[in-house]
């Protein structure tokens, strides 16, 4: 069965610094989403994207973050500077249309850790 | 801000236990709710996408019932396993299908 993929299973990052993350969603998917998940607290929407535009975005998602679909397959999630707040689960997630109705595949996550 | 809630956080039942749990959201521009089913170290996998007041979907011993007007879904599991054991997670869907979840239940069965 077809599923979405996200690398790197763990990043380690320094305050301050840029960290990009991937995911490739599934190959006939059109709709892509970001969540995140800090430790002890529920998963939060951060952003939607679709031919090439954000849809949607959350407050969490401010001038820090950035999303990009670089090629056919990749889309990336770009922290700018990043801050120990930002430690948390990142998921991606796709679906094959945008409606309400359509189930979300999700990745198995990048765990973030700002040291 | 959607306040979407479940109950309850987590629970504890033997194997061949029925069980269910409830997800409360607001009741006010309704587009739909899901349930996702979250293994630990796994991804979040797809269990129903429920849209109608009255809705009842059913996945092998895992059902779920939705009521809209009042803003509550319940999911069941009937003769719980231990491959059962997860956390099982609502969210509410929005038009452009951005969820808010719940905090999630966690299910232990022992055997």
């Amino acid at each position: 069965e077809p599923e979405v993929t996200q690398t790197p299973s763990h990043q380690v990052t320094q305050m301050g610094q840029e960290v990009i993350l991937r995911c490739v969603p599934i190959s006939n998917h059109l709709y892509f989403y970001w969540y995140r998940q800090i430790l002890g607290q529920k998963v939060e929407f951060l952003v939607s994207f679709y031919n090439n535009e954000i849809s949607e975005k959350s407050e969490i998602f401010d001038d820090q973050f950035s999303v990009e679909r670089p090629d056919g397959s990749n889309f990336t999630l770009k922290i700018r500077s990043t801050k120990l707040e930002d430690s948390a689960m990142y998921f991606c997630a796709s679906s094959g249309q945008g409606h309400s109705n359509q189930p979300q595949h999700f990745g198995d996550g990048t765990r973030l850790s700002i040291l | 801000i959607l306040n979407v809630e479940q109950s309850p956080q987590s629970l504890h039942v033997q194997e061949g236990d029925s069980t269910n749990f409830t997800c409360s959201f607001p009741s006010s521009n309704f587009y739909a709710l899901h349930w996702y089913r979250w293994e630990t170290a796994k991804s979040p996998e797809a269990l129903f996408v429920m849209t109608l007041n009255g809705d009842e979907k059913k996945k092998g011993r895992i059902s779920a019932t939705l009521n809209t007007k009042e803003g509550y879904s319940y999911l069941y599991i009937k003769g719980s396993q231990p491959e059962d054991s997860a956390t099982y997670l609502c969210a509410l869907g929005n038009a452009g299908n951005m969820l808010t979840f719940g905090g999630g239940t966690r299910l232990m069965v022992k055997p």
